[in-house]
């Protein structure tokens, strides 16, 4: 694929529920982030994968969320009990490299999932 | 702490030139990348800077000054779709954070 796909696009779960969204990178991308962006702000970190290592997830914002990418390519972020907080949308990101201090460190991302929970 | 400070919001007129400032404080520097993000889209990237100065590409250019912690966007021959919001972001040394500014929303008018 050409760029960065993330489904479902849109999630509406019920408070409690366990949700899971998935990330397809762009291929041959070794670093895959994760974002939460609430409304008229700007992305928060979430979580950094190098390949299938999760080396920082530092801004998993409780153990209720979850993220891996066992194979080094697509990743999943699971939340579970979802909570009212938790609606968003959730953004992922590809790079080429990973903390190379270069312009193949840029981040591309993929059309986000809205999540609503009521 | 981290932090990136952007105006809020900006108007300018379709054809001019306008300048979008950001100012930061992070625990290292590995890169500053601006991004353009359309209401209900993704971010896109722009432009990327890791050495002090200007690059230019385009109808847009960003500057450097990591000493004063500073950089700007400048967008020139302005159109109605640059409408957008516009996101400063830093990559801190050290760790793999990418800490983004909350975006200046930028409205151009004809």
């Amino acid at each position: 694929g050409a760029g960065v796909s993330q489904s479902p696009r849109y999630k509406v779960a019920k408070r409690g529920q366990d949700v899971a969204l998935r990330c397809d990178p762009i291929s041959g991308h070794v670093s895959l982030f994760w974002y939460q962006q609430a409304l008229g702000q700007g992305p928060e970190f979430l979580t950094y994968f190098q390949n299938e290592a999760q080396l920082d997830k530092s801004g998993l914002p409780s153990d209720r969320f979850f993220a891996e990418r066992p194979e080094g390519s697509v990743s999943t972020l699971k939340i579970q009990r979802t909570q009212q907080e938790d609606s968003a949308v959730y953004l992922c990101a590809s790079s080429l490299g990973g903390t190379s201090g270069t312009i193949w460190d840029t981040q591309y991302f993929g059309p986000g999932t809205r999540l609503t929970v009521l | 702490g981290q932090n990136i400070d952007q105006p809020t919001e900006m108007t300018a007129t379709e054809g001019a030139i306008v300048q979008i400032n950001c100012t930061y404080q992070t625990s290292g520097f590995n890169g500053l990348f601006w991004y353009q993000q359309h209401a209900g889209e993704a971010p896109t990237f722009l432009s990327y800077n890791v050495l002090d100065g200007l690059e230019e590409k385009g109808r847009f250019s960003s500057f450097l000054s990591r000493s004063k912690g500073y950089s700007y966007l400048l967008l020139k021959e302005l159109q109605m779709k640059d409408s957008a919001s516009y996101l400063c972001a830093v990559r801190g040394g050290g760790g793999f954070k990418t800490i983004f500014g909350a975006g200046t929303r930028l409205f151009v008018k004809a």
